[in-house]
């Protein structure tokens, strides 16, 4: 598949649960993101890398742990989650930051029970 | 940091009418504006977007025009079809403007429009 692919498309998970999702890029791209998706607060913007390196935590939970290691492979770690973290989780990836198109994955829609 | 207020949050028009979507920004150093599609149940996309060097932009028969003293920018859809129905995000980072925000999308509230045939 080419683009921005995301694993699993849907989670459920009790509040003790850890897991992971995980993101590709079949772009060449060197910047990566995630965000989180819910009817309350759309697209909201949680971590940003640039050539695997960390440059944004937009005062993310330390319940969201993100791990990049490399440019086009992107995890998000989850646990011990509350229920207000359900919500669909987007990840995107562009050439570079600063203003260039962002390409999004299908997400992950994540429930929290 | 940025904050993106974008009006209207529902929009309905009829097949062939105009459609505008207003966004206003809070960072007068923001200068990259992307405006994102998302249709039902798939993944936002890229339809058109401005740069602060330039006052207006247009796409066939979608334009963004951007108003730097006022802090506002606006997407117009001229003779709109139903397959335009779909939740429009309106955006604002600072660019090449570097900065502890470089890279950062602020994205707007989104406008569900909807094209009635």
């Amino acid at each position: 598949e080419t683009g921005v692919t995301q694993t699993p498309r849907h989670l459920v998970m009790g509040m003790t649960n850890k897991k992971s999702l995980k993101c590709e890029q079949h772009l060449g791209h060197n910047a990566m993101y995630w965000y989180k998706q819910s009817a309350k607060k759309p697209l909201e913007l949680m971590f940003v890398y640039n050539f695997k390196e960390q440059t944004e935590n937009n005062s993310v939970p330390s319940r969201f742990s993100p791990e990049c290691p490399n440019s086009s492979h992107l995890f998000l770690h989850l646990h011990t989650l509350q229920p207000e973290d359900s919500a669909l989780y987007l990840c995107a990836s562009s050439h570079r930051l600063a203003d260039y198109e962002q390409y999004f994955g299908p997400g992950t829609r994540l429930t929290v029970t | 940091g940025e904050n993106v207020e974008q009006h209207p949050s529902t929009l309905s028009v009829q097949e062939g009418d105009s459609a505008v979507i207003k966004c206003t920004y809070s960072d007068s150093a923001s200068n990259y504006f992307p405006w994102y599609k998302q249709e039902l149940g798939k993944r936002p996309q890229l339809i058109i977007d401005i740069r602060s060097n330039v006052g207006e932009k247009k796409d066939q028969r979608i334009a963004v025009t951007l108003n730097k003293t006022a802090k506002h920018f606006s997407l117009h859809i001229t003779e709109t079809q139903p397959e335009d129905s779909a939740v429009y995000f309106c955006a604002a980072s600072m660019g090449d403007a570097g900065g502890t925000s470089y890279g950062k999308l602020t994205f707007g509230q989104g406008t569900i429009l909807t094209v009635h045939p």
